[in-house]
C-alpha cells in the first residue's frame, strides 16, 4: 500500500541533544513538507521540499534542519537551538508543490524534551 | 495577510443528527483552494473534502458537504447523519493555486454523542 511512514511514533530527548525524525513516502510524490502541531494551534510549516536536493524554509524553521537526498525521504533534525521542541510533528507529501494538490499526511511523531 | 479562522473550538452533535462547522478566511487572491481535514484520535490527518474557488457548485462527499460563500469568504462543513466515527478534530485549510503553502485554522473538536 502507498503511504507515508514516520518514525519513531514517540521520541524523548534530553535538553541539548539533536534528534532526527524520519519521514518516508512511497507515493512517488515530488513535494514533501514538515509541520509542527501544538495544542490550540493549527499546523505550522517548518520546511518544505519541491524536489530532490532542494528545500525551503517555512514559517518556523529556526532550530530545525532538513535534507532531501532521495525522493522518498525527508528527515527533520530538531537541533539544540530549538528552544521549545516538545510538540507533535507531521510529515506530508503531495504530487507536486501547489495549492491544488492534496497533501497526504503521515501518522506523526510526538517529541518530548525531558 | 492570509488567515483562516475557526471560531468554534468545540462542537457536539447527537448521533444521526446534522452539524455544521464554521470556517472563514481572509485573502486577496482569486484562485485558491479550500480543504477540510479530519484528525481522529490516531492523529493522522485525512482529507475530507476539497473546494476549488473558481467552482460555484458546493463540493459534496457522501455525508459531507460544504457551503462555500466566496464573497463572504466563508467555507463551512456540514456533516449529515453523524456517526461515532466522525468524532475528531477538524481543520479548515486554504492554499493559493500554484503555491506550496497551506494555511490551517486552529481546528474544531467534534464530539458525537450516542
Amino acid at each position: 500500500d502507498g503511504g507515508i511512514t514516520q518514525s519513531p511514533k514517540y521520541l524523548f530527548r534530553k535538553e541539548g541533544q539533536n534528534v532526527t525524525l524520519s519521514c518516508e513516502q512511497n507515493l512517488n510524490h515530488d513535494a514533501m513538507y514538515w509541520y509542527r502541531q501544538d495544542p490550540g494551534q493549527g499546523l505550522r510549516l517548518i520546511y518544505y521540499s519541491q524536489i530532490v536536493n532542494d528545500f525551503q524554509k517555512g514559517d518556523i524553521a529556526e532550530g530545525y534542519s532538513v535534507s532531501r537526498e532521495k525522493k522518498e525521504s525527508f528527515p527533520l533534525t530538531v537541533t539544540s537551538a530549538q528552544k521549545n521542541p516538545t510538540a507533535f510533528y507531521l510529515c506530508a507529501s503531495s504530487l507536486v508543490a501547489g495549492g491544488n494538490n492534496e497533501q497526504f499526511f503521515g501518522p506523526g511523531t510526538r517529541l518530548t524534551v525531558l | 495577510a492570509q488567515t483562516v479562522t475557526q471560531s468554534q473550538p468545540e462542537m457536539s452533535v447527537q448521533e444521526a443528527e446534522t452539524v455544521t462547522l464554521s470556517c472563514t478566511y481572509d485573502t486577496s487572491e482569486s484562485d485558491y483552494y479550500l480543504f477540510w481535514y479530519k484528525q481522529p484520535p490516531s492523529r493522522q490527518m485525512i482529507l475530507v473534502i476539497r473546494q476549488e474557488a473558481y467552482k460555484q457548485q458546493n463540493a459534496t462527499e457522501n455525508r459531507f458537504s460544504v457551503n462555500f460563500q466566496k464573497a463572504a469568504k466563508s467555507f463551512s462543513l456540514k456533516i449529515s447523519d453523524s456517526q461515532l466515527g466522525d468524532a475528531a478534530m477538524y481543520f479548515c485549510a486554504y492554499a493559493v493555486s500554484g503555491t506550496y503553502k497551506y494555511i490551517f485554522g486552529t481546528g474544531t473538536r467534534l464530539k458525537v454523542l450516542a
